[in-house]
């Protein structure tokens, strides 16, 4: 059954710094979402995307935060320069034509940043 | 604001106990709603969803829900739990209008005793 995959499983990163976090949607999918989780709080809703534009965004994702789909597979998540509260697992998601509401989730990237 | 609500935090029982999770949401127009579940370690996998029609919906690994309108409710259900049932628990929906954007509730923990 294909799956979404996301490296790296685990970033450490000073504050201020920039990470990108990868992920492989499933291949035939064509919509593509960020949600993350601070530990001991809900899964949020970052940013959904399609046709290589944002389609919707939430007032977290603000301009420290870029998306991009770089090629015929991956799909980034950028945060151009870290703080503490960005520490939280990232999960990425993908849907497909038809079914955009049943979406499918990577294992996760745990962000920590010192 | 839309909105989920899972009002269990941690739920323990026993194996070969039965099971009820309660998901609540806030919102009176057309809502698409989904059970995630977390096995230890790894990624959020759907157990099952609701879009319209029968209000009783089978999922994975013997689960089911039912979506009660006039409760706002969409509760999981199985009538008897393993051990490997332990787990996090999310219910989550999507709004009309809003972009395939999920909406999480806190997740409810829980814990069989074999």
């Amino acid at each position: 059954e294909p799956e979404v995959t996301q490296t790296p499983s685990h970033q450490v990163t000073q504050m201020g710094q920039e990470v990108i976090l990868r992920c492989v949607p499933i291949s035939n999918h064509l919509y593509f979402y960020w949600y993350r989780q601070i530990l001991g709080q809900k899964v949020e809703f970052l940013v959904s995307f399609y046709n290589n534009e944002i389609s919707e965004k939430s007032e977290i994702f603000d301009d420290q935060f870029s998306v991009e789909r770089p090629d015929g597979s991956n799909f980034t998540l950028k945060i151009r320069s870290t703080k503490l509260e960005d520490s939280a697992m990232y999960f990425c998601a993908s849907s497909r034509q038809g079914d955009t509401d049943t979406q499918y989730f990577g294992p996760g990237t745990r962000l920590t940043v010192l | 604001a839309q909105s989920v609500s899972q009002h269990n935090h941690h739920v323990i029982l026993s194996e070969a106990a039965s099971l009820e999770l309660g998901c609540n949401y806030s919102y009176g127009g057309t809502v698409n709603l989904f059970w995630y579940v977390q096995y230890p370690g790894q990624h959020l996998q759907l157990l099952l969803k609701y879009f319209s029609g029968d209000p009783l919906v089978k999922g994975i690994k013997g689960f089911e829900a039912e979506f009660i309108k006039s409760k706002f409710s969409f509760n999981l259900r199985k009538p008897s739990v393993q051990w490997s049932d332990t787990a996090e628990y999310f219910c989550a929906g999507v709004f009309y209008n809003q972009g395939g954007k999920l909406i999480f509730g806190q997740g409810t923990e829980l814990s069989v005793k074999p």
